[in-house]
């Protein structure tokens, strides 16, 4: 069972609309989840952090984390072409290594 | 502020040769993480370091390897070179306080080995 798993896409959502992303994990005892955006050609950047149960909302994104379904999800409100992008999830399992699923290539159509 | 800077940016060997990949981090951030990054395997966690001290270790063999000197300045070397160490090779500058987590990774070293 891969440690991190997410939809490798593409993901292709209208301009304006919802991109939800998805992402699970096989470590339980993982405290410490993460998105990356990473544009081609460019080096991944932390857009969200979360580490309790819940949402968590910053601006257009918001990131869902449900422990007890190992799964975390970020939502992208009003997306737009410049959001276009792969997305990386992160989770920092409980010896304390970033373990990253090969992410999800978003696409936002204009 | 001046952002995580490494050098160099590519870099061609061959295999059996050894190689040092050099990285700087934001000023006022004492931990630094490598990361190799391939289309295949995707973004695999090297190793961490924090004031000179290597805090955590992925699972690459023991020819990679890393240090971090006084200045928070770290460098990552790869013996041996085999042909799939063919890779982007990025560090990442971090800062932890509370529950505060700041991180930047670098434009990355693009390494080829022939």
């Amino acid at each position: 069972q891969k440690e991190v798993e997410q939809n490798s896409g593409p993901l292709s959502v209208p301009e304006g609309a919802i991109a939800s992303l998805n992402c699970t994990y096989s470590d339980r005892g993982s405290q410490s989840f993460f998105w990356y955006r990473q544009y081609s050609g460019k080096s991944p950047e932390l857009i969200m952090s979360i580490y309790s149960n819940g949402d968590k909302e910053d601006g257009r994104f918001t990131a869902q984390l449900n422990k007890a379904s190992q799964y975390v999800s970020l939502l992208i409100r009003d997306s737009q072409p410049s959001d276009s992008a792969t997305y990386l999830c992160a989770v920092n399992s409980r010896d304390d290594k970033i373990i990253f699923g090969k992410g999800t290539r978003l696409h936002i159509l204009p | 502020k001046a952002g995580v800077t490494q050098t160099p940016r590519y870099l061609i060997k061959t295999r059996g040769q050894q190689v040092t990949l050099s990285c700087s981090p934001i000023s006022g951030h004492r931990s630094v993480s490598w990361y190799q990054q391939t289309p295949g395997q995707g973004l695999q966690f090297l190793f961490e370091y924090f004031s000179e001290t290597q805090r955590n270790k992925g699972n690459f063999p023991g020819r990679f390897s890393g240090r971090q000197f006084s200045n928070s300045r770290s460098e990552m070397n790869v013996s041996t070179l085999e042909l799939g160490d063919s890779a982007l090779y990025l560090c990442a500058s971090e800062k932890r306080q509370g529950s505060s987590y700041e991180q930047y990774f670098g434009p990355g070293t693009r390494l080829t080995v022939t």
